[in-house]
């Protein structure tokens, strides 16, 4: 079957480094989306990737190592704001979209 | 950038009464809109894909008698709750993605459900 595994809740420290892991299993793949949802408001889009490698976007970086079924999203500098949950989401080879349960990350003073 | 917009942001209703929520994408076309819910502290799930001028495709344990989904043109979708009964009411949030179909999705602002 298909799967999304990511970390339930994660907590860092302001002003810190962060990575959320996200490993998966799909038949087939056409990409892996973040995006991160506050409270009580609607998902929105961080990053794609399909080819293996690092992308870089200001204070957030998505990796994807197809050939290991992994990804992770990296949050520097950490701000208070950053705190939501990020969701990791595949779409497989029929373009339909598989989504994780999500990461709560908190982040402390 | 690509907008969605969701009507209304919030709504109350009587319990026994249908609610009407619409999606539109306002400055692309959508073939393909998603339609999620969502309870207080938990994951967003996907109740059904709503492709233009055909029938959407329901998750299973959702009830399509229940959950009228129209996506009668390229930038508009609804989402009708018929028969609200207070563990109906929930965040109800939908979503569109543009061609290709490896383009990110695009979210509206969610609608608050409370059934009284």
């Amino acid at each position: 079957g298909q799967n999304i595994d990511q970390p339930t809740e994660m907590t860092a420290t302001e002003g810190a480094i962060v990575q959320i892991n996200c490993t998966y299993q799909t038949s087939g793949f056409n990409g892996l989306f973040w995006y991160q949802q506050h409270a009580g408001e609607a998902p929105t889009f961080l990053s794609y990737n399909v080819l293996d490698g690092l992308e870089e976007k200001g204070r957030f970086s998505s990796f994807l190592s197809r050939s290991k079924g992994y990804s992770y999203l990296l949050l520097k500098e950490l701000q208070m704001k950053d705190s939501a949950s990020y969701l990791c989401v595949c779409s497989d080879s029929n373009y339909q979209l598989i989504w994780g349960a999500g990461t709560k990350l908190i982040i402390k003073p | 950038g690509a907008v969605v917009s969701q009507h209304p942001s919030w709504v109350i209703c009587k319990s026994g009464t249908s609610v009407k929520i619409e999606c539109r994408s306002l400055d692309f076309q959508a073939t393909t809109m998603f339609w999620y819910r969502q309870f207080p502290k938990q994951s967003l799930m996907l109740m059904a894909t709503s492709n233009e001028g055909s029938k959407a495709t329901y998750e299973q344990g959702v009830e399509k008698d229940k959950f009228l989904i129209n996506h009668a043109s390229l930038t508009l979708s609804t989402l009708t709750v018929t028969s609200a009964h207070p563990e109906d009411s929930s965040f109800y949030i939908c979503s569109a993605r543009e061609v290709p179909e490896s383009s990110p999705l695009h979210f509206g602002n969610g609608t608050r459900l409370t059934v009284t």
